[in-house]
């Protein structure tokens, strides 16, 4: 799987929007960006995941740039609770093999 | 109805013991897994079941043995237990194939070796 490159900490104001960048200049056509979040004390959370078109749920919309070379996942409006670390991960999909690998995250502090 | 439940939450145990974690998923999932989070908080495969078959089997000390009774139950077993073992363990479940969602991971065991 591509690595991928993300700040270490964020900080964002409570109501304003996180934008939670990752650079994977290396992924390869077949790779997806995944998003995950993991709140102090439990265990990883699904948000997100995009292949080249961006992506939008209720939880947050994923922007990846046109040549795929990197990503921005946006929380439209952060709260105390979005407070956590972010974990940006491409991957090939639907082999046994390939599971989840998680780098260093980015740490993101929503502030009141 | 947790989707995938770890038992225990916490454990504390002394050098030298042998202890088991339970994990159960209840997604209908094919493929579970095993991540440990160390102090440094990072995250880092274990192991890959697929229809109660290993396919993963990271650089882990043969002290750690799993065992799937089931596609819907992935057990760690772990002997002689060392201090460098405290760590979260989770347990993960995901479908391959299927729908396109990733994993669903439970919410973590707190392994303290003393």
């Amino acid at each position: 799987d591509a690595k991928t490159t993300q700040p270490p900490s964020m900080d964002c104001a409570e109501g304003r929007a996180a934008n939670l960048p990752c650079n994977h200049s290396t992924i390869s056509g077949n790779e997806y960006v995944y998003w995950y979040r993991q709140i102090h004390s439990q265990g990883p959370q699904y948000i997100i995941h995009g292949l080249k078109n961006n992506e939008t749920n209720e939880m947050a919309s994923l922007i990846i740039t046109e040549d795929r070379k990197s990503s921005t996942l946006i929380l439209p409006h952060a709260t105390l609770r979005d407070t956590a670390v972010y974990y940006c991960i491409v991957r090939v999909d639907w082999n046994a093999g390939n599971m989840l690998t998680f780098g260093g995250g980015t740490r993101l502090m929503v502030k009141p | 109805d947790t989707a995938v439940s770890q038992t225990p939450k916490y454990l504390v145990t002394q050098m030298g013991n042998d202890k088991s974690i339970k994990c159960e998923q209840n997604l209908g999932h094919d493929t579970m897994y095993w991540y440990k989070q160390d102090s440094k908080k990072f995250l880092k495969i274990m192991f890959s079941y697929n229809n109660k078959e290993l396919i993963i089997n990271e650089t882990v000390p043969n002290r750690f043995s799993p065992k799937s009774p089931d596609k819907a139950h992935l057990n760690l077993h772990i002997n002689s237990l060392e201090l460098g073992d405290s760590a979260v363990y989770f347990c993960a479940s995901s479908q391959l194939g299927g729908a396109n969602y990733g994993y669903t991971f439970g919410s973590g065991t707190r392994l303290t070796v003393v």
